[in-house]
């Protein structure tokens, strides 16, 4: 079935520093994908998202690109903020059988970031 | 205020006992689901709606029962609570049928059972 698997946590970093979260999937089809960020004690609430191939979602100094090649949709930001620390998911989309559609989510990777 | 709630944000039951967990949304999104969130698991789907009156099972839907009257409506019912049902629970919501349509998720409810 189809699957997502993200890099195991948590990513410690400083300030400043350059992050990438790796994600990689499975899907039959063409699926859009998404990143996804909570912050403690809030819910998930949309970061970014991509709904075809070469697509770059991009959101707060965030960036995503979908590689249909790779099946990958790995996120990067080129300077992180204590902010930013939190749990970041990846999650993809496809329609069943019958029109509807089930999001499939990664199980997070927790991102602390120190000053 | 518009948006997506939740309620309670905080359950404390005991187990065997029946308890439903609400969450409304103001946007008239078709799609609804419940997931929960537990260490180690990430998120499950409990059960999701693609309408009012229209509801199907998720990865985990034992010992969990939904229904939808209303299309902003889409409480969750623990029939008969047990331990293992001790977690974050969460509501979202989706406005469209295609799959590039993001969830907006409610705060959670935290439900503890002793």
């Amino acid at each position: 079935g189809d699957s997502v698997t993200q890099m195991e946590g948590p990513v410690t970093l400083s300030e400043e520093a350059f992050l990438t979260i790796n994600c990689t999937y499975t899907a039959t089809g063409y699926p859009s994908l998404f990143w996804y960020v909570q912050y403690p004690g809030e819910g998930l609430q949309l970061l970014l998202k991509a709904t075809k191939a070469d697509d770059k979602g991009s959101n707060k100094g965030f960036e995503a690109t979908y590689r249909k090649e790779t099946t990958s949709f790995h996120l990067e930001k080129g300077s992180v903020q204590v902010s930013d620390s939190a749990v970041y998911f990846c999650a993809l989309s496809l329609p069943l059988s019958g029109g509807s559609y089930i999001p499939t989510f990664g199980r997070g990777t927790s991102l602390i970031v120190h000053p | 205020d518009a948006g997506i709630t939740q309620s309670p944000r905080y359950k404390i039951t005991e187990t065997g006992r029946q308890v439903t967990l609400m969450c409304h949304q103001t946007w008239s999104h078709s799609y609804m689901f419940w997931y929960r969130q537990d260490l180690g698991h990430g998120l499950r789907l409990i059960y999701y709606s693609a309408a009012a009156d229209i509801t199907d099972k998720g990865e985990v839907p034992d010992g969990y029962v939904v229904s939808r009257s209303k299309t902003e409506n889409f409480p969750l019912t623990l029939e008969s609570a047990t331990r293992s049902q001790t977690s974050v629970y969460f509501c979202a919501s989706s406005q469209g049928q295609g799959a590039s349509y993001e969830q907006y998720f409610g705060p959670g409810t935290r439900l503890t059972v002793t």
